[in-house]
């Protein structure tokens, strides 16, 4: 069975960059596609992202375009992401999560079926 | 970008009722890629439906999703206690989007 560790909380200041990992097990890290998802303090879900591995083909959120970075460490089993010029309103707990993809086109993803216990970024001058 | 509004934004019922929550996208949603998660607080979401009415794995018969187009929902047939949460809907593809959310609480 697949599981997903996250890194630990972070705080960090007004306009510095954060770096979250996302380390798998059990699974089959290189052919999975991992996404990484955010949620404000009482807001819903927000995709930013997402990579397969074995490809090392990413897909970003237009939202986001520009300020995020998805990387993967085959040898580790695990993603990174890495979110740059930080606000106040990117205080929030960003998720990684697992999902199959279309074989036709490595951008379409699948539902997200594994996830990450989460992890807290606070964003404070 | 797909929009998904989520309708009620809370739904109050009581232990042993039916609940409905709506899932309308903004455009049609293609092959119906379209999920459903419970997320409890303080923890991630979980994957219920996926494909609009296939339950994911480990996931109660009381759970069914339906729908397509742009017309989604998921039923619980009969709730228990520890259904009364959050829902999200979610398309998915190249450019997932999430609906705000519907909660359910107890009556």
């Amino acid at each position: 069975q697949v599981q997903l560790v996250q890194s630990g909380a972070e705080v960090k200041k007004p306009g510095s960059s954060v770096k979250v990992s996302c380390k798998a097990s059990g699974g089959t890290f290189s052919s999975d596609a991992i996404s990484w998802v955010r949620q404000a303090p009482g807001q819903g879900l927000e995709w930013m992202g997402g990579i397969i591995p074995m490809f090392g083909t990413t897909n970003y959120a237009q939202n986001f375009q520009g300020r995020v970075t998805i990387i993967a460490d085959e040898s580790t089993s695990t993603a990174y992401m890495e979110l740059s010029s930080l606000r106040s309103e990117d205080t929030a707990v960003y998720y990684c999560a697992r999902s199959e993809w279309n074989i036709d086109d490595y951008t379409d993803y699948y539902s997200m079926d594994v996830w990450g216990q989460g992890t807290t970024v606070t964003v404070s001058s | 970008e797909i929009v998904l509004t989520q309708s009620p934004g809370t739904l109050s019922l009581s232990p042993g009722e039916r609940a409905t929550l709506s899932c309308r996208a903004s455009q049609s949603i293609s092959s119906s890629y379209l999920a459903w998660y419970q997320q409890k607080p303080g923890q991630a979401p979980r994957l219920l439906i996926y494909g609009a009415s296939s339950r994911a794995t480990g996931i109660p018969d009381r759970f069914s999703g339906s729908g397509s187009g742009t017309d989604f929902s998921l039923t619980i047939s009969r709730l228990e206690p520890e259904d009364f949460e959050v829902y999200y809907c979610q398309q998915y593809g190249s450019s997932p989007t999430f609906g705000q959310g519907t909660k359910v609480e107890i009556k």
